[in-house]
């Protein structure tokens, strides 16, 4: 089974610069999650889509963040303007998204964001 | 408010002795808990999980231990070999609020040779 896919792993850009970031979930996964890691802390998540249809993005910065999963499959995750403090590993993670209680996550290799 | 809690930036223990690592949490109403590791430039994987109708769970060298009561959670790693030293992260689930997951901000384990 092919896990969760990202691209680019890695990525620089100057401030006000903008930038995006691609997730393929594993097949058959319902939901999304975008997550952001900075270094010594724990993943804070982003944005959280069940198919596609957005669930939780309270944690968003939406006046220079968005997200999009379009056909309930693929997601993309754009910031715009880069700001300095962006600069993180970005994680994306899907679940079956059942009703199940014992939903578990499984996270891509994530990308590294530096903003200079 | 952090709602998940791992208290030990880092851990060293000694090869083929135990590693214990801990977490805790204040919301009650999770049902699920995880435990990933993390190794450096890749994604956290999935280790070991308990509902919370359970208090142990094992497998492998791995175990993990819920006490409700105290909110608390540990995993304990017997034997500890070289290869298990990465960053462990603490995750719980809120099966109420579409299965969101909540995480520590991760212990770091060196196992010495």
């Amino acid at each position: 089974e092919a896990g969760v896919a990202q691209s680019p792993r890695y990525k620089i850009i100057e401030k006000r610069q903008s930038v995006a970031f691609w997730c393929n979930p594993i097949s058959g996964h319902a939901t999304l999650y975008w997550y952001q890691q900075i270094l010594g802390q724990g993943p804070k998540l982003l944005i959280q889509f069940q198919n596609n249809g957005v669930v939780d993005d309270s944690q968003l910065p939406k006046d220079r963040f968005s997200a999009e999963r379009l056909k309930g499959v693929d997601s993309t995750l754009k910031i715009q303007p880069a700001k300095l403090e962006d600069s993180a590993v970005y994680l994306c993670a899907s679940s079956l998204g059942a009703s199940s209680y014992q939903e578990t996550q499984y996270f891509g290799p994530g990308t590294r964001l530096l903003v200079l | 408010d952090q709602q998940v809690k791992q208290n030990s930036p880092s851990l060293s223990v000694q090869e083929g002795r135990i590693s214990i690592l801990n977490c805790d949490y204040t919301n009650s109403m999770f049902d699920y808990f995880l435990w990933y590791k993390k190794y450096p430039a890749e994604g956290p994987t999935f280790l070991i999980s308990i509902s919370s109708i359970k208090d142990k769970n094992e497998d492998g060298r791995f175990t993990v231990f819920l006490n409700k009561s105290a909110k608390h959670l540990s995993l304990h790693i017997v034997p500890s070999q070289p290869g298990d030293s990465a960053v462990y992260f603490c995750a719980a689930k809120d099966g109420r609020n579409f299965n969101k997951f909540y995480f520590g901000s991760g212990t770091k384990l060196n196992v010495k040779p």
